[in-house]
């Protein structure tokens, strides 16, 4: 099967810019997840969707962060304005829905390397 | 506040060596522990995965070893080779209806010298 598609893979933006990031994940799959993943540290979970609406996200900045997944697919994840704090890797992973099995599984796309200058 | 603690941060181990990384949590309610494994310019892959009801998993050459009351849990690489070279992750979920919230370690990078 096809993996999760991520792009773009690398962007370089001025503090203050905005930036989209898109993703795909793999057919079929019912939850889509945005992680962060700044230098030397682990993911950390922005928004979770099934379907095309959130699970959670609790650990989203709301004010300048969203992201949204309007028909229950693909997904955007937007930020604006942009922080310099705000450069890390934005992964997009996705997974089977609820109790099934699989729904454990987390597929990682290859990521979305932001630098905020 | 993190929620998972990771040891060590580096490790190197000769080809045909053991590698040991270690995880430490303080929530109990967690239910599920994976270890994830990330290559350069990847995304990170499921690499195997624990319940607290089970005390050791094993699938091949990795084996989780799992503490309950010390809610501690490890991984265990057997006869490491040059491609188990990578950044290791492990991670415990959270309780939250519907929710599937993973919370990293702050990741080990093992480098295995041939």
């Amino acid at each position: 099967e096809a993996g999760v598609a991520q792009s773009p893979r690398y962007k370089i933006i001025e503090k203050r810019q905005s930036v989209a990031f898109w993703c795909n994940p793999i057919s079929g799959h019912a939850t889509l997840y945005w992680y962060q993943q700044i230098l030397g540290q682990g993911p950390k979970l922005l928004i979770q969707f099934q379907n095309n609406g959130v699970v959670d996200d609790s650990q989203l900045p709301k004010d300048r962060f969203s992201a949204e997944r309007l028909k229950g697919v693909d997904s955007t994840l937007k930020i604006q304005p942009a922080k310099l704090e705000d450069s890390a890797v934005y992964l997009c992973a996705s997974s089977r829905q609820g109790s099934s099995a699989g729904a454990n599984v987390l597929t990682f796309g290859a990521g979305s390397r932001l630098t905020v200058l | 506040q993190q929620q998972v603690k990771q040891s060590p941060q580096s490790l190197i181990v000769q080809k045909g060596g053991i590698s040991i990384i270690n995880c430490a949590y303080e929530n109990t309610a967690f239910d599920y522990f994976p270890w994830y494994q990330q290559f350069p310019g990847k995304g990170p892959a499921l690499l195997i995965a624990i319940r607290p009801d089970v005390s050791e998993k094993k699938e091949g050459r990795f084996t989780i070893s799992f503490n309950k009351s010390a809610k501690q849990f490890s991984l265990h690489i057997m006869d490491s080779q040059p491609g188990d070279s990578a950044t290791y992750f492990c991670a415990a979920r959270g309780l939250k209806t519907g929710a599937n919230n993973l919370f990293f370690g702050t990741g080990t990078r093992l480098t295995v010298i041939p």
